[in-house]
């Protein structure tokens, strides 16, 4: 199974900083790595798939990068809807893998 | 806009069979555009991928460190989907997850159920 590690995996952040959530696997993906959020009793949400690519109606603060073993999610300009919880997946290779989380705290 | 919606029994004695249903409402569960799956959360552990299926070609692919125990199935009549894992013990305690997925080689959840409690206890 490919190993999927975030880091950190705690975050302490301000309204209006620039975060960034590092994601790293076992080994390449490809880009075939999603983004999700997840706030406590509710559905988690889809963020960024491919690597880069923002899912309809997520707002543009949130960005993604990364090749091969390492990605990343950025926030520009923290809302405060936005502290949640933070996870990475990979669809490179079945089984389908997910990161710990990263929780991010204002 | 599809939603889900996860129901069954919230706890399960060991040994027993747990078993869910998911309700989709907004779309239909017979779209060969999708794969429908489940994927789990333990208290405290990260999320696990357990199956999908498809509905055109019935094919279904499991996690192979549950694939003994797994089972998913639909039942098109009333738009559902639903799961059931065997033999269950403690380690299978943990949220329940009902989720769309593309089909094709972007593999992304989306969207998710709200997610239901299971608990495994005497």
């Amino acid at each position: 199974d490919i190993l999927m590690t975030q880091s950190p995996s705690s975050l302490s952040a301000f309204v209006g900083d620039r975060v960034t959530i590092s994601c790293r696997a076992s080994q390449s993906v490809n880009k075939y790595l999603n983004w999700y959020q997840y706030k406590p009793g509710t559905a988690p949400k889809l963020l960024i798939y491919a690597g880069s690519n923002l899912q309809s109606g997520v707002p543009s603060r949130f960005g993604g990068s990364g090749s091969g073993t390492e990605y990343t999610l950025t926030i520009s300009g923290l809302q405060p809807e936005d502290f949640a919880t933070y996870f990475c997946q990979q669809s490179y290779g079945s089984p389908y893998t997910f990161g710990q989380g990263t929780k991010l705290e204002i | 806009q599809v939603q889900l919606q996860e129901s069954g029994p919230g706890l399960v004695k060991p040994s027993q069979t747990l078993s869910l249903a998911c309700i989709v409402s907004g779309g239909s569960i017979t779209n060969n555009d999708y794969l429908w799956s489940w994927i789990r959360q333990p208290p405290g552990k990260g999320l696990e991928w357990i199956g999908y299926i498809h509905h055109s070609s019935g094919r279904t692919y499991y996690n192979p460190s549950l694939k003994s125990r797994t089972a998913i199935s639909m039942d098109t009549s009333k738009n559902q989907l639903s799961l059931e894992l065997s033999s269950v013990t403690a380690a299978d305690t943990a949220v329940y997850y009902c989720v769309r997925t593309p089909s094709g080689l972007l593999v992304r959840f989306d969207p998710w159920g709200q997610g239901i409690l299971v608990t495994v206890s005497s």
